[in-house]
């Protein structure tokens, strides 16, 4: 799997839109971008994923970037629950399962 | 909404015990996963099943064994706990099969303590 590079940290007022940069400049043609978050003491969940096409779902958007060594991911309106680690994740799909592996992640620390 | 179940939020054991710990999904999803997560080692993981009564082992199985019976449920087995195995435990879904879909539904994880 590629290697992805994020922020350790960032902050975002409550209601404002939270954009979450990704590098992934080495990125292979049939490699998808994903995207997981960890709320402390819980279980990872799933947030979207795409290949090279924005994606939109009811947690948030994808936009990668045209020669897709990058990517955002927007949460629109943020609330204090959106507080988490995110993870991007950069993989070849795997229909039998494949394992997932977190790097390091952003802090997410939306504040009121 | 996928909803995947962990038998336990918290569990201790005794070193030696013979430990189980359940997962259920409730979505028909083709794969299950069992993770450990430690602090500053991420995800690391243990089994994964693609089909019932069929298994693969992933980076760390020593010391664990799994069971899938079927397919809405995956047992993880430790068969005589030690004190290394003191960890978070996630359980994790994936639709796979012909869905053509591979993202992975976690459960709230089981904090294991083996003293």
């Amino acid at each position: 799997d590629a290697k992805t590079t994020q922020p350790p940290s960032m902050d975002c007022a409550e209601g404002r839109a939270a954009n979450l940069p990704c590098n992934h400049s080495t990125i292979s043609g049939n490699e998808y971008v994903y995207w997981y978050r960890q709320i402390h003491s819980q279980g990872p969940q799933y947030i979207i994923h795409g290949l090279k096409n924005n994606e939109t779902n009811e947690m948030a958007s994808l936009i990668i970037t045209e020669d897709r060594k990058s990517s955002t991911l927007i949460l629109p309106h943020a609330t204090l629950r959106d507080t988490a680690v995110y993870y991007c994740i950069v993989r070849v799909f795997n229909n039998a399962g494949n394992m997932l592996t977190f790097g390091g992640g952003t802090r997410l620390m939306v504040k009121p | 909404d996928v909803k995947v179940t962990q038998s336990s939020r918290y569990l201790v054991k005794r070193t030696g015990e013979k430990v189980f710990l359940e997962c259920v999904q409730d979505m028909d999803h083709e794969n299950m996963f069992w993770y450990r997560q430690d602090p500053g080692l991420g995800l690391r993981l243990i089994y994964f099943s693609y089909d019932v009564k069929m298994k693969e082992k992933g980076d760390i199985p020593e010391g664990y064994s799994v069971s899938r019976e079927k397919k809405e449920r995956f047992s993880l087995i430790l068969e005589s706990a030690s004190t290394n195995q003191t960890s978070m435990y996630l359980c994790a879904s994936s639709p796979g099969g012909r869905t053509g879909r591979d993202e992975q539904y976690f459960g709230p994880g089981t904090r294991l303590t083996v003293t």
